[in-house]
């Protein structure tokens, strides 16, 4: 069974510029999470779809940040204008239907904005 | 909101010798679960097991275990016969309610040989 599949792995950027990174959820399941996790600390959500519907992006900076999960399967997450603060491991999860199930994280993409 | 404490930023342990990772969480909710993810360098997060709320049995998944505490609000995972590659940093999270899942600040586990 394929895993998570995340693109780009690394990404560096200068403050102000956008960039985007994107998932590939494990084929089959229903909810899809994005995390950002800044060195040194534990993941925290940003966003988490069921199918192509949001659940919860209370934690989603929506003056900057937006995802989108097109047909319930990839989905891709964008931050424009991007700021120092923003450099983290940003790590897609899936899992078949709820917080509850074991959620499969992706490699994650390393983003470093100078 | 949920909370996830893991006091623990680093922990070392003899390799064959047995280790305990603390958590504590607090949650206002009735129904919830509570996992430890693995994470090594690669960074790729791995689940080690698995804790439902309302269950008394504490859960073990061959070497792992977990010590359970639903009134004092604690889930510590042990690691029995420690292994080089068990090396990693290690994630409390809880689960439940519109929360979504909340992660700890991690404990690092280093394995000396």
């Amino acid at each position: 069974e394929a895993g998570v599949a995340q693109s780009p792995r690394y990404k560096i950027i200068e403050k102000r510029q956008s960039v985007a990174f994107w998932c590939n959820p494990i084929s089959g399941h229903a909810t899809l999470y994005w995390y950002q996790q800044i060195l040194g600390q534990g993941p925290k959500l940003l966003i988490q779809f069921q199918n192509n519907g949001v659940v919860d992006d209370s934690q989603l900076p929506k003056d900057r940040f937006s995802a989108e999960r097109l047909k319930g399967v990839d989905s891709t997450l964008k931050i424009q204008p991007a700021k120092l603060e923003d450099s983290a491991v940003y790590l897609c999860a899936s899992s078949l239907e709820s917080i509850y199930n074991e959620q499969f994280f992706g490699p994650g993409t390393r983003l470093t904005v100078l | 909101a949920q909370t996830v404490t893991q006091s623990q930023p680093e922990m070392s342990v003899q390799e064959a010798e047995t280790v305990t990772l603390s958590c504590t969480y607090d949650t206002s909710e009735s129904d919830y679960y509570l996992f430890w993810y693995k994470q090594p360098p690669s960074r790729q997060m791995i689940l080690v097991i698995r804790q439902e709320a309302y269950k008394q049995q504490n859960a073990t998944e061959n070497r792992f275990s977990v010590n359970f505490q639903k009134a004092a609000k604690s889930f510590s995972l042990k690691i029995s016969d420690s292994q080089l590659g068990d090396a990693a940093m290690y994630f409390c999270a809880l689960g439940g309610g519109a929360d979504g899942l909340t992660f700890g600040k991690g404990t690092h586990l280093i394995i000396q040989p």
